[in-house]
């Protein structure tokens, strides 16, 4: 079965500085990842996808993400945070069993924080 | 380009009662999915609807069932309410056939509120 875990919580950073979201994976075959940020009374808004291709992909809004098979991560990246990055966010798996399931599997979210 | 649309934007209902949420997808897309987004339970998927046709659902009881109409808007309906439903409903869509490599796009979701 397919798992997603965001490890922490919270996710503290100063505005200015470089932060990451970490979230890891369990798929049998082929990882479809996506990243996707929530602000107060708002529905999800989609980052980017890892589909296939390169290990590093760019996203909106300057974020981007690392997909690491060996260690079955897909972390969230930004160089330089803003206060208006802070908000909730989901890493996801979709997920396919015998087939396509429709079905996104998230992990529980991150909420970040970015201090003036 | 307008995005996923949902409505109402809030409801409160009793338990016992009976709800009708409703979503239009971006245009151009022909699948449907509804998730629940409940305190302390995460995101939850509930429904998928392509072409007209249910084609997958989650672990939740009958009483959650829906509809996609010819336009591909859908209806996600919730009956004999409890308290436990209380939630935000999201909608989402994406290209024909669910295709596994498209993102879903959500919209800003229904909060159901039970009393």
């Amino acid at each position: 079965a397919q798992s997603v875990a965001q490890p922490e919580d919270q996710v503290n950073v100063a505005e200015g500085n470089p932060l990451t979201v970490k979230c890891t994976y369990s798929v049998s075959g082929n990882p479809y990842l996506f990243w996707y940020v929530q602000y107060p009374n708002r529905g999800l808004q989609f980052l980017l996808k890892y589909i296939t291709g390169d290990n590093l992909v760019k996203g909106s809004y300057g974020f981007e993400a690392e997909f690491n098979k060996s260690q079955t991560s897909f972390h969230l990246k930004k160089p330089s945070a803003l206060v208006s990055d802070s908000a909730l966010y989901f890493c996801a798996v979709r997920g396919y069993g015998s087939g396509n399931t429709g079905k996104l599997i998230f992990g529980q979210g991150t909420t970040l924080q970015v201090k003036p | 380009e307008a995005g996923v649309t949902q409505s109402p934007t809030h409801l409160i209902k009793t338990r016992g009662q009976q709800v009708t949420l409703r979503c239009s997808p971006i245009s151009g897309h022909t699948s449907v999915y509804w998730y629940q987004q409940a305190l302390g339970l995460g995101l939850q998927f509930l429904l998928w609807y392509d072409e007209g046709e249910e084609r997958n659902r989650g672990n939740f009881p009958p009483r959650f069932s829906g509809r996609q109409f010819p336009n591909y808007s859908s209806e996600l309906n919730v009956n004999a309410l409890e308290l436990e439903d209380s939630a935000l409903y999201l909608c989402a869509s994406s290209l024909r056939g669910g295709q596994i490599n498209q993102p879903q796009h959500f919209g800003d979701g229904t909060r159901l509120s039970i009393l």
